[in-house]
């Protein structure tokens, strides 16, 4: 069964730099979303990508967040510089439509800002 | 925006009994509902979903409900196996959108 597969599993990185989550999504899927989940609350919606730019983005994705498809299987997640505040699970998401759609999730990104 | 509340944060139940986890949710125009199991240290699956223009579908042993008029929606387990033991969320989103509002959980405990 294909998968969204996501690296690393795990990332520390020191305040202030810059981390990039990979994520591969599965390969008829048109949709992508990035959604993060602090511990012990809510899974939160990010950005959604499609035909190669944002179409949703919440308010959590300010200026440090930005998406990128660089070829034709990846789909990253680069946070700018780094605060204590982004340490969270980061999900990456795929779907084949949008709205009302089965998205199937990676298995996360660990980010620790330290 | 979407605001989904989950009710309740954890849950346990004996093996063979029933669990029932409930959601609300706010945006009258969110038509779209997944449920996901997230198990210990994997990644989130569609267990069910349902649309709003229907109020209930069933899988097997799980089944949800809608109440579109009130604004919530539930997820029943019945005939729990240790097996179902996990995390589960409830999620909203409306129409043509693509991103999920998702509740904030309910850790569901199976005793054998």
């Amino acid at each position: 069964e294909p998968e969204v597969t996501q690296t690393p599993s795990h990332q520390v990185t020191q305040m202030g730099q810059e981390v990039i989550l990979r994520c591969v999504p599965i390969s008829n899927h048109l949709y992508f979303y990035w959604y993060r989940q602090i511990l012990g609350q809510k899974v939160e919606f990010l950005v959604s990508f499609y035909n190669n730019e944002i179409s949703e983005k919440s308010e959590i994705f300010d200026d440090q967040f930005s998406v990128e498809r660089p070829d034709g299987s990846n789909f990253t997640l680069k946070i700018r510089s780094t605060k204590l505040e982004d340490s969270a699970m980061y999900f990456c998401a795929s779907s084949r439509a949008t709205g009302n759609t089965e998205a199937f999730f990676g298995q996360g990104t660990r980010l620790t800002v330290v | 925006g979407e605001n989904v509340e989950q009710h309740p944060s954890t849950l346990s139940v004996q093996e063979g009994d029933s669990a029932v986890i409930k959601c609300t949710y706010s945006d009258s125009a969110s038509n779209y509902f997944p449920w996901y199991k997230q198990e210990l240290g994997k990644r989130p699956q569609l267990i069910i979903d349902i649309r709003s223009n229907v109020g209930e579908k069933k899988d097997q042993r799980i089944a949800v409900t809608l109440n579109k008029t009130a604004k919530h929606f539930s997820l029943h387990i019945t005939e729990t196996q240790p097996e179902d033991s996990a995390v589960y969320f409830c999620a909203a989103s409306r129409a043509g959108a693509n991103n999920l509002f998702f509740g904030t959980g309910t850790r569901l405990t199976v005793i054998p």
